[in-house]
């Protein structure tokens, strides 16, 4: 029961560099999310997509894209990194059903230099 | 600016005391959750109480919400080693579907 799994785990890029951190889950789940965590912080949320079809910016969407490839899938991408988005980045999905108890992966930590 | 604000911001203890972490919000909420994280690995739900609720239970966690003072407390009783973590609040905005998480209480429990 793999629940949600990102990859990479672990990536190093450098300013200017592009990539894309990819997330797919296996509980049906409607609604999927991208947050950020920097050291000693709480979750920022980037962009989430209630839906398949949908997207909706968060609190940080600024030097990012996503795109709801199914209901399985949910990526996240940088088009030109910049240092302050070295961080580790979550992704987690939920039922569409109030609640929003999210389910999360590992994570992919990222450095930009 | 978030949400859900935890404290405190870290806590020792020892092993077989009890662990008390508060969050206090700022807007109306659908529910609030806490959650756990491990060192370098994701959250963890861990119980949720809804703003109809006053108090929730679950094994040795206990969850308190006080909608009027705008904040919650979880307590876990008898802690062990095992339940050194970071907890965060989540809460739940009436209708927005999405969750904002506070920065986190940072539990080390000493054996």
């Amino acid at each position: 029961n793999a629940g949600v799994t990102q990859t990479p785990k672990f990536q190093v890029l450098k300013t200017g560099q592009s990539m894309t951190l990819q997330c797919a889950q296996d509980m049906n789940h409607n609604s999927m999310y991208w947050y950020r965590q920097d050291p000693g912080m709480g979750l920022r949320l980037i962009y989430y997509s209630a839906s398949e079809g949908t997207t909706d910016k968060g609190e940080v969407p600024n030097g990012y894209n996503v795109s709801r490839l199914n209901k399985r899938e949910f990526s996240l991408r940088l088009e030109s990194a910049a240092p302050s988005q070295t961080s580790v980045y979550f992704c987690a999905s939920s039922e569409l059903d109030g609640l929003n108890i999210q389910y999360f992966g590992a994570g992919t930590r990222l450095s930009v230099l | 600016s978030q949400q859900g604000e935890e404290d405190p911001q870290a806590l020792s203890i020892q092993e077989g005391e009890n662990a008390t972490m508060n969050c206090s919000y700022k807007t109306s909420i659908n529910n609030l959750q806490w959650y756990r994280q491990n060192s370098g690995r994701g959250l963890v739900h861990l119980i949720l109480i809804r703003s109809n609720e006053r108090e929730k239970h679950s094994g040795r966690l206990r969850v308190t919400l006080d909608t009027s003072k705008k904040s919650s407390s979880l307590l876990i009783t008898a802690s062990r080693a095992a339940d050194t973590a970071s907890y965060f609040c989540a809460t739940v905005h009436t209708n927005a579907g999405k969750s904002t998480f506070g920065d986190g209480t940072t539990l080390t429990v000493k054996p």
